[in-house]
This record gives C-alpha cells, sequence and structure tokens, in this order.
C-alpha cells in the first residue's frame, strides 16, 4: 500500500494561470475525491469518481475548475484563469467505495497552491 | 452553514491523561461519523468511526461515543501521547448515496509530556 500520492506538493502561480494537479489514488480504489481545504477550515468537498464518471460535483467547483479520471486511475484537477481566492490546499483521497469502517478515505498530503 | 461544528479549537492535556474532543451537528440526515487525525504538511489519517444505529465504537486507546438525540458525539483518548498532538477532524456522511464528507473546522490537540 503506497498510499495516495499527489503532485506537485507544492505549486506557486501568478493570477490568471491556469494550473494543473495530479492524483495518484491507491491501486486497488475504484472511488476517487477532491477536497479543498483553507486556512482554520477542514476539508470541503469539490467532486468525486467512481471509476472514470464524476459522480458528484460541489456548488464550489466553478466552471474554472475541472477535474477528470480518464482510465479509472489517476485524476487531474485543473484551475483555468486563476484567483487569488482559489489558494489553499487541495486534498485527493481515495477508497474502495461505500460507506463503513472498512472503507475510509484515505488521504493524499495534498497539493498548496499559492496565487501571487 | 457549518453542519458539522467543532466549537473548541484548541484541547491542552497531559500525557496519561484522557483527551476529549467534541462534535455537534446540525443535520439529522447524517449517518456515518468518522474522526481523522492532521499532523502538519501531511493529509488527514483516518483514527475510527461510527454507524449512527450504534452509540459506542472502540478501538484501541480510541473511542467514539454518539448521542443521536443530543447530534453530539466525542472522541476519547486514553491514555494520551504526546504522539497524539495533532489536529482531530470530526466528519460526517450524509444518507441518501452522496458519498461526500462533511468536517468540522478541526481541534487542535496537544500533549504535554
Amino acid at each position: 500500500d503506497t498510499g495516495v500520492s499527489q503532485n506537485p506538493r507544492h505549486k506557486i502561480t501568478k493570477r490568471g494561470q491556469n494550473v494543473t494537479f495530479r492524483c495518484d489514488p491507491i491501486s486497488e480504489h475504484n472511488r476517487l475525491y477532491w477536497y479543498r481545504q483553507t486556512l482554520g477550515q477542514g476539508p470541503e468537498f469539490l467532486t468525486y469518481f467512481q471509476n472514470e464518471a464524476q459522480l458528484e460535483k460541489s456548488r464550489l467547483l466553478s466552471d474554472r475548475f475541472s477535474a477528470e479520471r480518464p482510465k479509472g486511475s489517476f485524476s487531474t484537477l485543473e484551475i483555468q484563469r486563476t484567483e487569488q481566492g482559489d489558494s489553499a490546499m487541495y486534498l485527493c483521497a481515495s477508497s474502495l467505495g461505500g460507506r463503513g469502517s472498512n472503507q475510509p478515505q484515505h488521504f493524499g498530503d495534498g497539493t498548496r497552491l499559492s496565487i501571487l | 452553514d457549518q453542519q458539522v461544528k467543532q466549537n473548541s479549537p484548541s484541547l491542552s492535556v497531559q500525557e496519561g491523561r484522557i483527551s476529549i474532543l467534541n462534535c455537534d451537528y446540525t443535520n439529522s440526515m447524517f449517518d456515518y461519523f468518522l474522526w481523522y487525525k492532521k499532523y502538519p504538511a501531511e493529509g488527514p489519517t483516518f483514527l475510527i468511526s461510527i454507524s449512527s444505529i450504534k452509540d459506542k465504537n472502540e478501538d484501541g486507546r480510541f473511542t467514539v461515543f454518539l448521542n443521536k438525540s443530543a447530534k453530539h458525539l466525542s472522541l476519547h483518548i486514553v491514555p494520551s501521547q504526546p504522539g497524539d498532538s495533532a489536529v482531530y477532524f470530526c466528519a460526517a456522511h450524509l444518507q441518501g448515496g452522496s458519498e461526500k464528507l462533511v468536517f468540522g473546522k478541526g481541534t487542535k490537540l496537544t500533549v504535554n509530556p
């Protein structure tokens, strides 16, 4: 079990630029989730995939945000025309699906985005 | 609106004593609750969970209690160890198929040697 891997760990960019983050879930997990965490807050749900299908999206996911999981394995989260308010930690999680203590969501260490 | 509330931003206890972290929720449609621990520069790590049909779940030094009528749950850590110092998040699942977790703001626990 190599855990959930996220790259890059840190991203600094200028306002207006596009950024893309990658998440590699635990290999046998079919569910993949994206969350955003800002200072002093808990993680906030953005979207989730079951295999390659995007099944749920939060209102937080504006039209500048897009997520994909093309082959049901790794996922990318792209933010276009970044704004100051996009500065946050972006967390990815994966699970075997369903709900229960046997199938919790396992989180990566996140990508910290800073907008200059 | 904050559906999952952790009203204590911080808690400090002595090593060996009990740590009690509290969480309140407002949505009666939550049917599953989880606790995560987070160290600086790391992602949240799953600790323990409880279904709404139970009132207690125990795993080693960690016990979670659920009081549905009060919409309150608590995490007990006994005995507390310095390595338990971290931010603890309470999270909840909505019944009805959504798999998103709704998190509280977290409580920073400091266990003093």
